[in-house]
């Protein structure tokens, strides 16, 4: 295991709502990076965080947003969803901005 | 064009059998690939980083082929135990990956 938790595991919301998902990082990771990985396709990544600042973003709009905290355990907060959000939101820890990643088991979204 | 492309498969081999995808990337200065093994409703797992010089892990090879700009993976000897989705991974900027939509390979009796 890589020691990355996510929670929740599954969750199902409708549309137009907002949701918060949590990453906790490996021990003596700094930087966090979070996907979404729609079904059939790869993991897209939506933005780093390293030492609480964001550190580069994709091609996500602004409702996508997060946090990271001082012990470098993370949120992403997205609003207003839509259908299309419905996906596996996958965050990945590592030890520095431009270190390998280790995944965790990711939270399944349902987007009625 | 997609920034990595690779065949989805799926690839059906038998057991024994000795399996190749590849993986075609559009940026020719990357510099860094990694091939991520993951398993139906799973996290995808690091299987192994390639380098210039190739890796080989076990059963496992990763080439590099920067002139035509593809990376491949090579399993001998597949187990039933390898049956799963295998995603192949470039490092951009700001140190994100960027996969592609993954090859899946059944391995059978």
């Amino acid at each position: 295991e890589t020691g990355v938790t996510q929670s929740p595991t599954h969750l199902i919301k409708t549309r137009g709502q907002q949701v918060t998902l949590r990453c906790s990082s490996q021990s003596g990771h700094n930087t966090v990076s979070w996907y979404q990985q729609a079904l059939g396709q790869g993991p897209q990544f939506i933005f780093q965080y390293y030492r609480e600042e964001e550190n580069g973003r994709g091609n996500f709009p602004p409702r996508f947003s997060g946090l990271q905290f001082p012990n470098y355990s993370s949120e992403l907060n997205v609003n207003a969803l839509e259908l299309d959000d419905s996906a596996l939101y996958l965050c990945a820890s590592s030890p520095g901005s431009q270190e390998t990643q280790y995944f965790g088991p990711g939270t399944r979204l349902l987007v009625l | 064009r997609k920034e990595v492309e690779q065949d989805p498969g799926p690839f059906n081999v038998p057991e024994g059998a000795t399996v190749a995808f590849n993986c075609t990337y559009s940026n020719s200065a990357s510099q860094s690939f990694f091939w991520y093994r993951q398993d139906c409703r799973k996290e995808p797992k690091l299987l192994m980083s390639v380098y210039s010089s190739g890796n080989e892990d076990g059963r496992f090879t990763a080439q590099l082929n920067r002139a035509s700009q593809y990376i491949s993976l090579l399993i001998r000897d597949s187990k039933l135990s390898d049956s799963a989705t295998y995603l192949c991974a470039e490092k951009g900027g700001y140190n994100k990956l960027i996969f592609g939509a993954g090859t899946r390979l059944a391995v059978h009796p």
